[in-house]
């Protein structure tokens, strides 16, 4: 059984650029979970997305964006590119619904590098 | 709020000696699921073990297990046998009750474990 893949596993990008990060969950899962990981802050909640609703949603700013697709695959997006967002970007999938019970499994995450 | 505590920035633990990482929480929902998670420098976050609140046995996987003691909102990390593969960073994580219900992830700043020879 596949796990979670992320895509692109390295990018670098410049200050005012666009990034687009794309997450596939494992087969059957329908909620797909985002996270930022950086050295000083730790793990932060970005958003969940849920059956192609956004579910829950964490205090980023706007520049941050997401979706979900009708087969679950889920991209986040982040505009005008600073500095901050040098970060490792990681995705999780979990079977759950409603209940929110049940394993979250990660994907080997995205690192990005902003110059 | 919901948080996650992890007191031991870092652990040393000999080959095939068992070791405890600890967690401790604070929420006031009944109902909240705990995870741990292993990061190797690589950074993927693999998963190792879950408890719901409402789990009457301690969960185990392998040679993790999970000292739940719901009364002192802990969550210790067991791991027995440690190996040389196990040395990476450790987080403990909540998952927080949110009115749309889903997963919403609270993490500690996690442990980095050494295994030594």
């Amino acid at each position: 059984k596949a796990g979670v893949t992320q895509t692109p596993r390295y990018l670098i990008k410049t200050r005012g650029q666009q990034v687009t990060l794309s997450c596939s969950p494992i087969s059957g899962h329908r909620s797909v979970s985002w996270y930022q990981q950086t050295p000083g802050q730790g793990l932060q909640f970005l958003f969940e997305y849920f059956s192609e609703t956004q579910r829950n949603k964490g205090n980023f700013p706007g520049r941050f964006s997401g979706r979900q697709f009708s087969n679950s695959r889920s991209e986040m997006n982040v505009s005008t590119l600073e500095l901050g967002d040098s970060a490792l970007y990681l995705c999780a999938s979990s079977f759950s619904g409603t209940s929110g019970t049940g394993e979250l499994f990660f994907g080997e995450g995205s690192r990005l590098t902003v110059l | 709020a919901q948080k996650i505590t992890q007191t031991q920035p870092g652990m040393f633990v000999q080959e095939k000696e068992a070791v405890t990482l600890d967690c401790t929480y604070d929420t006031s929902d009944p109902s909240y699921g705990l995870f741990w998670y292993k990061q190797p420098s690589s950074g993927e976050m693999i998963f190792l073990i879950y408890q719901g609140s409402y789990d009457q046995q301690n969960a185990t996987e392998g040679r993790y297990s999970l000292n739940f003691q719901k009364a002192r909102k802990s969550a210790n990390l067991v791991i027995s046998a440690s190996q040389l593969g196990d040395s990476a960073m450790y987080f403990c994580a909540m998952r927080e009750v949110t009115t749309g219900g889903g997963n919403k992830l609270t993490f500690g700043t996690g442990t980095q474990l050494k295994v030594e020879l």
